[in-house]
């Protein structure tokens, strides 16, 4: 029960800007929504996290949108390093019983030289 | 701190086994996690602890399938008796908890085989 839908795969050019979209229609208000990625081998990474504004980090930018009920990661300029499975999942970060970090299936990210 | 530290990296054992694997979580974070990742089932969160005490082990498999944490820097999970299907790739996380400090740091895993 992830309570996040991402499309199963998408593509992208190098050097050219990623846009990967999340759908999260049942947030609730303490949601943050969270984004992770992990290469291959490899254990998950963290990208990025919001509430309701929009973020940036060294690695991406955070756009959602105004009722929370999706978001979308960015990713400005993709390399080839950057090709990874990216979760998108929603954590309660008030705690308690809510604090579980659940990923769905992500989305494979393929970036062609 | 050398993140997230897991132990052995590669496990084989023989069905029937009981296997044992280690996790050292970051200093100071609050939260642990135990997940396990096949090609089939994806990543699955198995169980999580608040501070030491398990908060949901609703993802643990079967009662062969058992986790503690007897303190902040060391939790286990055990498989006993364990069985081919457990092959897969066990990683164990820990994280802070805040509005603003949040990251979850994994560790490398260990790949188990049982054969």
């Amino acid at each position: 029960d992830a309570k996040t839908t991402q499309p199963n795969s998408m593509e992208s050019n190098e050097e050219e800007p990623v846009h990967l979209p999340c759908n999260h229609s049942t947030i609730s208000g303490t949601d943050y929504i969270h984004w992770y990625r992990q290469l291959p081998s490899q254990g998950p990474e963290y990208v990025i996290h919001g509430l309701t504004s929009n973020v940036n980090n060294r690695m991406a930018s955070l756009a959602i949108a105004e009722d929370r009920k999706s978001s979308t990661l960015i990713l400005h300029r993709a390399t080839l390093r950057d090709a990874a499975v990216y979760y998108c999942i929603l954590r309660d970060n008030y705690g308690g019983s809510q604090g579980n970090l659940i990923f769905g299936k992500g989305t494979k990210l393929s970036v062609k030289p | 701190d050398a993140g997230v530290i897991q132990s052995p990296r590669h496990e084989v054992t023989e069905m029937g086994q009981e296997v044992t694997l280690r996790c050292k979580p970051i200093s100071g974070h609050d939260y642990l996690f135990w997940y396990r990742q096949t090609m089939m089932r994806g990543l699955e969160l198995l169980i999580y602890f608040n501070n030491n005490v398990p908060i949901d082990d609703s993802g643990m498999p079967e009662d062969r399938f058992s986790a503690k944490m007897p303190n902040a820097s060391f939790s286990t999970l055990k498989i006993q008796p364990s069985e081919p299907r457990d092959s897969a790739v066990y990683f164990c996380a820990s994280s802070p908890l805040g509005q603003l400090n949040t990251e979850a740091f994994f560790g490398q895993g260990t790949r188990l085989t049982v054969v």
